[in-house]
């Protein structure tokens, strides 16, 4: 059975540093893996979906690495910014109809 | 763009009570979900759908029901609320132009059962 663990359950850091957020998972054989932002209230926004035959996806001051062999992913956030606060999700699709598994999410806060 | 439309966003039931959470999406998505979120976890998926007519159960579809007789339209229902069905409801979508299609989420359906 797939499981999705992100470590840590929070995290707290000062504008402007560099992060990375981790993501990792039991069953090599994913479809693909997905990383999401949870804004308080809201439902999830999608942020990088990565192919199983991609090692990474990058938008703005996002970039998401993917290496399944070793089970894990990482989302980098760049020059984080008191917006960025909110919780990241990553999730795998293990094939091309199945469901998405997701994993607990990482609480970031951004300190002004 | 109204994307995924989830109603109510709050709802207050007595045990025991039946409702129906609205889904509806106007990207003309085949894949539909829905999941719940209880706090502090992640989200476990209840019901599917790949297309109108077909629904499929998730990880944890006890005490819930679901029908898709249109492509927009993916109603969750309870029939019997217990207080184990308190939790946070999201419907999504997705395209059916190949499962790399990201999912769009909807706001949320909030529901305590006392």
């Amino acid at each position: 059975k797939q499981e999705v663990t992100q470590i840590p359950a929070a995290l707290s850091v000062p504008e402007g540093e560099n992060l990375v957020l981790n993501c990792s998972f039991t069953d090599s054989a994913i479809y693909n893996l997905q990383w999401f932002r949870q804004d308080p209230g809201k439902g999830l926004t999608s942020l990088l979906l990565i192919q199983s035959s991609q090692r990474e996806q990058t938008s703005g001051r996002l970039n998401a690495s993917l290496d399944k062999s070793s089970g894990r992913s990482t989302l980098y956030i760049a020059a984080s910014q008191p917006g960025d606060s909110a919780t990241y999700l990553c999730a795998v699709r293990m094939n091309r109809d199945d469901k998405i598994i997701f994993g607990k999410g990482t609480r970031l806060h951004i300190l002004p | 763009n109204a994307g995924v439309t989830q109603t109510p966003k709050f709802r207050i039931l007595k045990i025991g009570q039946s409702m129906t959470l609205q889904c509806t999406q106007d990207m003309n998505h085949n894949y539909m979900y829905w999941y719940r979120q209880d706090p502090g976890m992640g989200l476990k998926l209840i019901y599917y759908s790949v297309g109108a007519g077909i629904t499929d159960k998730g990880e944890v579809p006890n005490g819930y029901n679901v029908s898709r007789s249109t492509t927009e339209d993916f109603p969750l229902r309870l029939e019997l609320a217990a207080p184990s069905q308190t939790s946070v409801y999201f419907c999504a979508s997705s395209s059916a132009e190949g499962p790399n299609q990201p999912q769009h989420f909807g706001d949320g359906t909030r529901l305590s059962i006392l």
